[in-house]
This record gives C-alpha cells, structure tokens and sequence, in this order.
C-alpha cells in the first residue's frame, strides 16, 4: 500500500542553521507529494506540493523536489528562523480526490 | 482568502455520549473529508465524501462515527457513542475548485472524553 516516512525528530537547530527533513514515499502509480506544517495549537497549512517527478514546490523559503528515482521529497530551507520552529508533516495522494497518507511528522525547534 | 472552519474549537464529554463536530468547507469546493491526530501521533484518515455520499473511509470509521451535510454550507461528523479512545485533534479538510488535489484543513477540534 501507500505509505511515507519521515526522518524521526526532533530536529533542533540554531537560528540560520540549514534544514533538511527528509522524506520517502512507497505509491503506486504517480502520487502528488505534500508538505503540511502545523505551528504549535494549530491546524494542518500547506506549505507546498508538487505533483509530477522533478517538480520543485517552494514556499516562504522552503524548497522540496519531487524526486522519482529516490521516492523521495526531502524539505529544505537555507537559513531557518525561531518563527519555523513546528510540526512539519510529508504527505501523499494517489489519486486527484483520494484521502492524504501523511508521514508520521517532524519536531522542529529553533533556537536564537 | 477563503478558509475551512470548524466549531467547537475544544469539546469535553463523558463515555458514552454523543458528539457532533461541525465543518464549513470553502464555499466552491466538493470534495470533503475528517481526519484525526491522537496526541503526538500522525494525522490519520477517517472519512470522505462526496455527491452526499461517503466515497472512501478507514477501518477507524465503524458504526459509531457518521458524517452529514445538512445543508449547503456545513459537514458534520457525529460520534455517537464517545469512547475514552476518541480523545484526539479532529481535521476537516475541503478540496475542489480549481486546484482539485490540494485539501486544505481547518483548525480543528479537541475533542476529550473522559
């Protein structure tokens, strides 16, 4: 079946640090790939997607590809802010209507 | 920009009662759907609907979970007999319109049951 997994957390870096997160899916067919954030005492936001192979999404500073080869889409941002610190979560769909298979998701803190 | 909601944003119940938790989808999308995240564990699907009717829902969705959509605005998830288990973060999310894979998620619900 569908599944993602996400590198375990958490994650804790300094103010300005580079971030990667990584991600790897298991699909059938050609799944449209997903970064969901939840800041603390939120919802789910969409940070950013892409939905076919060698796709960037982008969004606030954050960069993820969508690599076939790897079945991966790792999460990435150059210089990372107290403010990022949250829940970051990967996800999939197979299927333009079908549910959301998220990842088990990823602490983040920030420090100054 | 418009935005999914959902009320309560907290609920506490006693075993065994009812519960019905409320969702108003972006106003143009079709496609609607609940998910759950128990306390520090993953968001997990539950159900989701479309056409007034349910197109797809997870071995959590038994007899006890129904979900509704009374009127052209609002989606409902009623859990009619609320076990202890049920304690979770409930997310409606919506779909649709031009962006048809995108869901987009309300801020949720708490709901305790003690």
């Amino acid at each position: 079946g569908n599944s993602v997994t996400q590198m375990e957390g958490p994650v804790t870096l300094s103010e300005e640090a580079f971030l990667t997160i990584n991600c790897t899916y298991t699909a059938t067919g050609y799944p449209s790939l997903f970064w969901y954030v939840q800041y603390p005492g939120e919802g789910l936001q969409l940070l950013l997607k892409a939905t076919k192979a060698d796709d960037k999404g982008s969004n606030k500073g954050f960069e993820a590809t969508y690599r076939k080869e790897t079945t991966s889409f790792h999460l990435e941002k150059g210089s990372v802010q107290v403010s990022d610190s949250a829940v970051y979560f990967c996800a999939l769909i197979s299927g333009g209507y079908n549910k959301l298979i998220f990842g088990a998701g990823t602490r983040l803190a920030v420090h100054p | 920009e418009p935005e999914v909601t959902q009320t309560p944003s907290h609920q506490v119940t006693q075993m065994g009662q009812e519960v019905i938790l409320r969702c108003v989808p972006i106003s143009n999308h079709l496609y609607f759907y609940w998910y759950r995240q128990i306390l520090g564990q993953k968001v997990e699907f539950l159900v989701s609907f479309y056409n007034n009717e349910i197109s797809e829902k997870s071995e959590i969705f038994d007899d006890q979970f129904s979900v509704e959509r009374p009127d052209g605005s609002n989606f409902t998830l009623k859990i009619r007999s609320t076990k202890l288990e049920d304690s979770a973060m409930y997310f409606c999310a919506s779909s649709g319109g031009e962006v048809k894979e995108t869901q987009y998620f309300g801020p949720g619900t708490r709901l305790l049951v003690l």
